[in-house]
């Protein structure tokens, strides 16, 4: 069955470095999420993107953040500068469509930030 | 609260019992789709209910759906020990763009 696949699975920054997080969705799916989870609390939306575009993006997801998906492939998470208060569990999640169609979460990726 | 608010946040019962988990949400839905998370890893989706559906089932689980009353509910009949996971309900709502909210979750301990 096909999966989202996310790397890497762990990712250790100092405070300020900019890091690049990827995933692969499910080839055929439209649609593609960034969520993020800090420990022991809430999945917080960040951004949804479809046709080679932001759809909508939380107040999170600031000028540190950016979406691309440079290959129709990989759709990477990049943090320009890193915060201590990034730290969390990254999620993407990819859809083939919108209101009847479930979404495909990746495994995470942890960021931990020093 | 903030949208798509699950009561109670722990949940604690004895194998073969019955689990409830209720959420509530603020704003005009599309649907509302019920996610499990064993601790650490990813989310697995389990059931989505359509705004103009009222209920849904999926082998032990039962979702409702009361858009008039704003909230949700999910039954797990039967638990087991496998049950026991972090339960949230997410809701989407297309606000120009779109986006999904998630709950802040049910946590649930099985004991065999």
């Amino acid at each position: 069955e096909p999966e989202v696949t996310q790397t890497p699975s762990h990712q250790v920054t100092q405070m300020g470095q900019e890091v690049i997080l990827r995933c692969v969705p499910i080839s055929n799916h439209l649609y593609f999420y960034w969520y993020r989870q800090i420990l022991g609390q809430k999945v917080e939306f960040l951004v949804s993107f479809y046709n080679n575009e932001i759809s909508e993006k939380s107040e999170i997801f600031d000028d540190q953040f950016s979406v691309e998906r440079p290959d129709g492939s990989n759709f990477t998470l990049k943090i320009r500068s890193t915060k201590l208060e990034d730290s969390a569990m990254y999620f993407c999640a990819s859809r083939p469509g919108l209101d009847t169609d479930t979404q495909y979460f990746g495994p995470g990726t942890r960021l931990t930030v020093l | 609260s903030q949208q798509g608010e699950e009561d109670p946040q722990a949940l604690s019962i004895q194998e073969g019992e019955n689990a409830t988990m209720n959420c509530s949400y603020k704003t005009s839905i599309n649907n509302l789709q019920w996610y499990r998370q064993n601790s650490g890893r990813g989310l697995v989706h389990l059931i989505l209910i359509r705004s103009n559906e009222r209920e849904k089932h999926s082998g032990r689980l039962r979702v409702t759906l009361d858009t008039s009353k704003k909230s949700s509910s999910l039954l797990i009949t039967a638990s087991r020990a496998a049950d026991t996971a972090s339960y949230f309900c997410a809701t989407d709502a297309h606000t120009g763009g779109f986006k999904t909210i998630f709950g802040a979750g049910t946590r649930l301990f099985v004991k065999a």
